[in-house]
Formats: C-alpha cells, sequence, structure tokens
C-alpha cells in the first residue's frame, strides 16, 4: 500500500533550528512535496524534490534520500509565524499526490 | 486577483440535503482537484479533472459529483448529505497533470458541517 509518514507533533524554540522527518512508501515515485498549512487555511507550496540531496530556498531546506525512502524538512531561524503544520507529499507513478498527515509545529518564545 | 477561490467557505446544512461548492482558477492552469480534509487533517484526492475530462477518480461515494463546465472551474455536488461527510475541502489546480513537477495551488477551503 501506499503510506507517509510524518510525527504528529513537534515544538521548538525562537530562533532554533527544527528538523521535520517524513517517510513514504508509494507506487512509483515522481517526487517528494512540502506544504505549510498554518491552521483554517490551505496548504501552500514550500520545496520539491525528485534527485537525492539538499535544496535550500532561504530559511527552508529540504533533503531526499530516493533509496531510503526518506525526506526531512529543515526550518531554521526559527520565527513565531513558523507555527504551522507541515504536511509531506509523494507524487506517485500516476502523478497523484499522497499526503501524509502532516506535522504541527508549535514555536515558543 | 485571487489564484484559486471557492464558494462558499462555510457550509453548514442538514442530513439528507443537496448541497454544492464552486471552485475557479484564474492562473490558466489545465488541471483541477478536489480534496477532502477530514478531522485528523489527511488530504484525501477524491477527483481530478484535465481539460475537462475525469482522470482521476478515487473511491468515493457516488453521491459526490464533479462537474466542470470548462477548464476554469470545477464544481462539486453531494447529494442526500450524511454526518460523515463533515470536513473541509480544498480545490486545488496545478499547469499539467504528467510532469513530474505539478505545485498545486490550493482553494482556501470550505468547511462543510452536516447537522
Amino acid at each position: 500500500g501506499q503510506n507517509i509518514d510524518q510525527p504528529t507533533e513537534m515544538t521548538a524554540t525562537e530562533g532554533a533550528i527544527v528538523q521535520i522527518n517524513c517517510t513514504y512508501q508509494t507506487s512509483g515515485f515522481n517526487g517528494l512535496f512540502w506544504y505549510q498549512q498554518h491552521a483554517g487555511e490551505a496548504p501552500t507550496f514550500l520545496s520539491y524534490n525528485v534527485l537525492d540531496g539538499l535544496e535550500e530556498k532561504g530559511r527552508f531546506s529540504s533533503f531526499l534520500s530516493r533509496s531510503k525512502g526518506y525526506s526531512y524538512l529543515l526550518l531554521k531561524e526559527l520565527q513565531m509565524k513558523d507555527s504551522a503544520s507541515y504536511l509531506c507529499a509523494s507524487m506517485d507513478s500516476n502523478y497523484q499526490l499522497i499526503w501524509g498527515a502532516g506535522t504541527k509545529l508549535i514555536i515558543k518564545p | 486577483d485571487t489564484a484559486v477561490s471557492q464558494t462558499p467557505k462555510y457550509l453548514v446544512t442538514q442530513m439528507g440535503n443537496d448541497k454544492s461548492i464552486k471552485c475557479e482558477q484564474n492562473l490558466g492552469h489545465d488541471t483541477m482537484y478536489w480534496y477532502k480534509q477530514d478531522s485528523k487533517k489527511f488530504l484525501k484526492i477524491m477527483f481530478s479533472y484535465n481539460n475537462k475530462e475525469l482522470i482521476i477518480n478515487e473511491t468515493v461515494p457516488n453521491r459526490f459529483s464533479p462537474k466542470s463546465p470548462d477548464k476554469a472551474h470545477l464544481n462539486l455536488h453531494i447529494n442526500s448529505l450524511e454526518l460523515g461527510d463533515s470536513a473541509v475541502y480544498f480545490c486545488a489546480s496545478s499547469q499539467v497533470l504528467a510532469d513530474s513537477y505539478n505545485e498545486q495551488f490550493f482553494g482556501p477551503g470550505t468547511r462543510l458541517t452536516v447537522l
């Protein structure tokens, strides 16, 4: 079956660094997406990885290991506005996104 | 200015009723989607349309029917609403389907509550 696993909730301190892990099993693979979703709002795109390695975009970076079926999202210099859910999604062979339940990130002052 | 819009934002209705949710995108995208996000926050694909043709139809009850009058619109009709239909429904669009880099743009969501 197809499955995406990520932690339910994480807590971090303002200004610190946090890493949100995601493991995936999908029928085929066409890339790994990370989306951010603030409470009561729509998901918004953060990053896309299809090759192994690290993609950096400002304070956010995303890593992929295809052989391990593993990705992480790294958030640096955390700000209070980063409090949100972070959704991991794998694109399968039919170009369909299979979504995780999201990791709720709580930032404390 | 809004890229993907949905109406209504909130919908409260009684069991057994029929309701519709509208979605429009002004991005010129070829593919549109409907997702259901339940209380556990899983996003589940319900339908997607590419150039007015249904190309993914997940195992959703046939009480749910997507209707696309043109490629900028994908409406969702729900017949005989049940309590378990209560959720947030998101519309989304993307440039093309068969492309590995396929960022999806989401509408603001419609919170449906069935009483």
